[in-house]
């Protein structure tokens, strides 16, 4: 069966620091590969999709960027956290092609403070 | 760009009777998905129910169901005999039959069971 991985759960950065959180799955190839932020009283924000490795698309510009090193590794990075990149971090992957209809499957997420 | 509209924050329901949460969606596809998702106090995000755009049957998984109105663009949910298990935030989400994969997602409405 197909798992996916994500941490840290949690994480306390300074303004300024450097992040990277990470993501793994198990079980498929060629997973279609997201990252979502949730940020307080709010839904879902797509940061990042990646279709293949090296293939990286961004739907918001901002501070964050997204590298797919692997097939099944997707990493959200940031040289400088900004406040204002504080919340819920969500990755999630589904399926290519033809398999739309199956929705996502979500990892457990990781809550970024940036203090 | 297609939307996506919950236009309950929240809304509560006593344990064993049966609410509704509306949706509503904008897109000029004719062809897509449609998904609800449940978030617990967990934040880990599970597929609920899923429904195809071409497919006039309303579907159903257990005490979930949903409503589909294609030409009202209009998405429900039905929670039957609920359970207080079934506190959570719960998002819908649109996603096009084509393109890239990317799923559009409402600002949730938060369910409270009572006891």
């Amino acid at each position: 069966s197909q798992t996916i991985h994500q941490w840290p759960a949690t994480l306390v950065q300074p303004v300024g620091s450097p992040l990277s959180l990470e993501c793994t799955v198990e079980g498929t190839s060629n997973p279609n590969l997201y990252w979502y932020r949730q940020a307080a009283g709010r839904g879902l924000q797509l940061l990042f999709y990646s279709v293949g490795i090296g293939q990286i698309s961004s739907e918001v510009p901002q501070n964050l960027s997204a590298s797919r090193p692997q097939d099944r590794q997707f990493i959200l990075s940031s040289k400088k956290l900004l406040l204002s990149d504080s919340g819920f971090y969500l990755c999630a992957w589904s399926r290519d092609r033809g398999w739309g209809n199956y929705g996502y499957t979500f990892g457990s997420g990781t809550r970024l403070t940036v203090v | 760009a297609q939307t996506v509209t919950q236009s309950q924050p929240e809304m509560s329901v006593q344990e064993a009777e049966t609410v509704t949460l509306s949706c509503t969606y904008d897109t000029s596809e004719s062809d897509y998905y449609l998904f609800w998702y449940k978030q617990p106090p967990s934040r880990q995000m599970i597929l609920v129910i899923r429904q195809e755009a071409y497919k006039q049957q309303n579907a159903t998984e257990n005490r979930f169901s949903v409503n589909f109105q294609k030409a009202a663009k209009s998405f429900s949910l039905k929670i039957s005999d609920s359970q207080l298990g079934d506190a959570a935030m719960y998002f819908c989400a649109y996603r096009s039959a084509g393109g890239t994969y990317k799923y559009i997602f409402g600002t949730g409405t938060r369910l409270k069971v009572l006891a």
